[in-house]
Parts: C-alpha cells; structure tokens; sequence
C-alpha cells in the first residue's frame, strides 16, 4: 500500500465547476497535511495546509481533513483554466523523523 | 511565502562528468533542506534530508557517494551529482523546512547525455 495515494486522473471540469481532489494516507500518526500545485517543467507550490480536523476555506480553495478515515481533499470552486495543474498531496507523519511523504498527484484540467 | 533559489536552473553535462546544484534559503534559516528527485509524470522522491553542520540522512536506495550533500552554513545546501549517467537526468528540487511549512525552490533540470 502506498503511503500517500491520490487518483491520477486526469480530472477533467468545465470553467465555474467545482473541482474535488481527493487523496487517503496510510499512516494515522501523520499530523500536517498540504496541498501542493504544481505546473509542468515547475517546482511545487503551496496552497493549502490543514492540520486538524474539518474544513479549511482559503479563497477558491477549501482543504477538508478526516484523520479517522485517514482522508484529505481539496476542493477548487469556480474552477478556472489557469488551474490546469497537476495536484500533489502531502503528509508530514511521525514515522522517518518527520519526512513529508508525496502523493503520486492528480492532474486537473479546466476546461474553457 | 519564504523564498527558496536554486542554480543552475537547467544544465546539460557530459556522462562522467559531475555536476554541483545549489539551494538556497533567502529570507530564512533553515536548518533542513530536503532533496528530491522527479522523473516525467512521476511524484517527488525525496533523496535525502540536509542537516546544516552534520552529514546528510539518505533515503533507502540512494547512493550517499553518488549523491554528494554540504550542508555548510543555515542558508545554503549543495547536492553534488557525481560521475553522473543518462539515468541520473531528472528534475533536481531542494525545499527548506521553516514556518511550520516547506517551500520548495524552482528546481535544476539536470540533462545528462
């Protein structure tokens, strides 16, 4: 089982759609979760970081966390074509000294 | 956010030759730097955690000797990739671990032909 999974897509929406990311973790002890974007040829790029459970809304973006299910998301409302990007999620656990561990990432695209 | 470099941004290198990256922290001290690999369509494999003043901590399967790590001061790491091979062409990224957050820097695109 891999440590961090994310579905690989590609996520296709149209312009003004919400567009939802998801992403589980294996390990229960992890204690910071992040949401990178990352466009092609670029380095990753913070959006979001959630460290406890619920929601957390930051503009177009909302981060949901669910440390029984061992679940994160992200959420993009009115999704825009300069969103097209591949979505990496991220976890920061106790094992290994506090290694974040990089989901294989989601590639959305908008649609315009 | 904390602003993170890295140089060269793209170099293109001999087989058997050795190539020196550099990452730096601008507006920080970090006293970790990550170093991670990303190969075409693949996720971030990080190679190896930097400790500024100890030696570098790799990760299972990554050559320590191939894969050179300074660490000298709180602003600076440098990844040294030696004798490298055409398999060792990837995309380089260095992060810093400061404010609760890492930050990545904009990465090396290493060609090795």
């Amino acid at each position: 089982q891999k440590e961090v999974e994310q579905n690989s897509g590609p996520l296709s929406v149209p312009e003004g759609a919400i567009a939802s990311l998801n992403c589980t973790y294996s390990d229960r002890g992890s204690q910071s979760f992040f949401w990178y974007r990352q466009y092609s040829g670029k380095s990753p790029e913070l959006i979001m970081s959630i460290y406890s459970n619920g929601d957390k809304e930051d503009g177009r973006f909302t981060a949901q966390l669910n440390k029984a299910s061992q679940y994160v998301s992200l959420l993009i409302r009115d999704s825009q074509p300069s969103d097209s990007a591949t979505y990496l999620c991220a976890v920061t656990g106790n094992t290994g000294g506090f290694k974040t561990i990089f989901g294989a990432g989601t590639r959305l695209f908008v649609k315009a | 956010g904390a602003v993170v470099s890295q140089h060269p941004s793209r170099v293109i290198c001999k087989s058997g030759t050795s190539v020196k990256i550099e990452c730096r922290s601008l507006d920080f001290q970090a006293t970790t730097m990550f170093w991670y690999r990303q190969f075409p369509k693949q996720s971030l494999m990080l190679m190896a955690t930097s400790n500024e003043g100890s030696k570098a901590t790799y990760e299972q399967g990554v050559e320590k000797d191939k894969f050179l790590i300074n660490h000298a001061s709180l602003t600076l790491s440098t990844l040294t990739v030696t004798s490298a091979h055409p398999e060792d062409s990837s995309f380089y990224i260095c992060s810093a671990s400061g404010r609760a957050s890492e930050f990545f820097g904009p990465g090396t695109r290493l060609t090795v032909l």
